[in-house]
């Protein structure tokens, strides 16, 4: 079955500090890998999207991502943390026999002044 | 940058009352969904249309649930006879192609009491 998985259900990190939120796939094929963040009282926001090309994948926000195929994973990263970037992070990978998302639990991110 | 509108943000119903959760895409998006999010749990594929007709639906997507293009521009969502186990998040989302590059709105929760 396919599935994600986001091993950290929150992240601590100092402003100014490089951020890794982690999130790793199982699927059967080629995933379409997504990163989404969530603030309070508000929707889904779109950050970034893998399906084919570069590993390395450059999103909104200043916000980035490497695919890893060998260690199927797909952790989202920052060189530099705001305290804005504070919110909710949710990996997702498109289902191969479908076009749903699948969803990790998703990874409080709380960035300290 | 478009939008996907979602109405009302929240909705509270008793339990055994009809609701109808109401969306507007983005209009040249062809692609329609409904996700939903059980507070403190993972986002769920619903149900997704195309065509005027649902192409995908999900386990969820029981008896219980219908949606509807009633007028070219909303995509609305009804849960007849709502439990309380209802209560979540829920999600539109919309997009160009299936399953790529959606866009979510701000969602509805639905409090069944």
């Amino acid at each position: 079955a396919q599935s994600v998985a986001q091993p950290e259900d929150q992240v601590n990190v100092a402003e100014g500090n490089p951020l890794t939120v982690k999130c790793t796939y199982s699927v059967s094929g080629n995933p379409y890998l997504f990163w989404y963040v969530q603030y309070p009282n508000r929707g889904l926001q779109f950050l970034l999207k893998y399906i084919t090309g570069d590993n390395l994948v450059k999103g909104s926000y200043g916000f980035e991502a490497e695919f890893n195929k060998s260690q199927t994973s797909f952790h989202l990263k920052k060189p530099s943390a705001l305290v804005s970037d504070s919110a909710l992070y949710f990996c997702a990978v498109r289902d191969v026999n479908s076009y749903q998302l699948i969803w990790g639990a998703g990874t409080k991110l709380i960035i300290k002044p | 940058e478009p939008e996907v509108t979602q109405t009302p943000s929240h909705q509270v119903t008793q339990m055994g009352q009809e609701v109808i959760l109401r969306c507007v895409p983005i209009s040249n998006h062809l692609y329609f969904y409904w996700y939903r999010q059980i507070l403190g749990q993972k986002v769920e594929f619903l149900v997704s249309f195309y065509n005027n007709e649902i192409s995908e639906k999900s386990e969820i997507f029981d008896d219980q649930f219908s949606v509807e293009r009633p007028d070219g521009s909303n995509f609305t969502l009804k849960i007849r006879s709502t439990k309380l186990e209802d209560s979540a998040m829920y999600f539109c989302a919309s997009s160009v192609r299936q399953g790529v590059g959606y866009t979510f709105g701000s969602g509805t929760r639905l409090t069944v009491v």
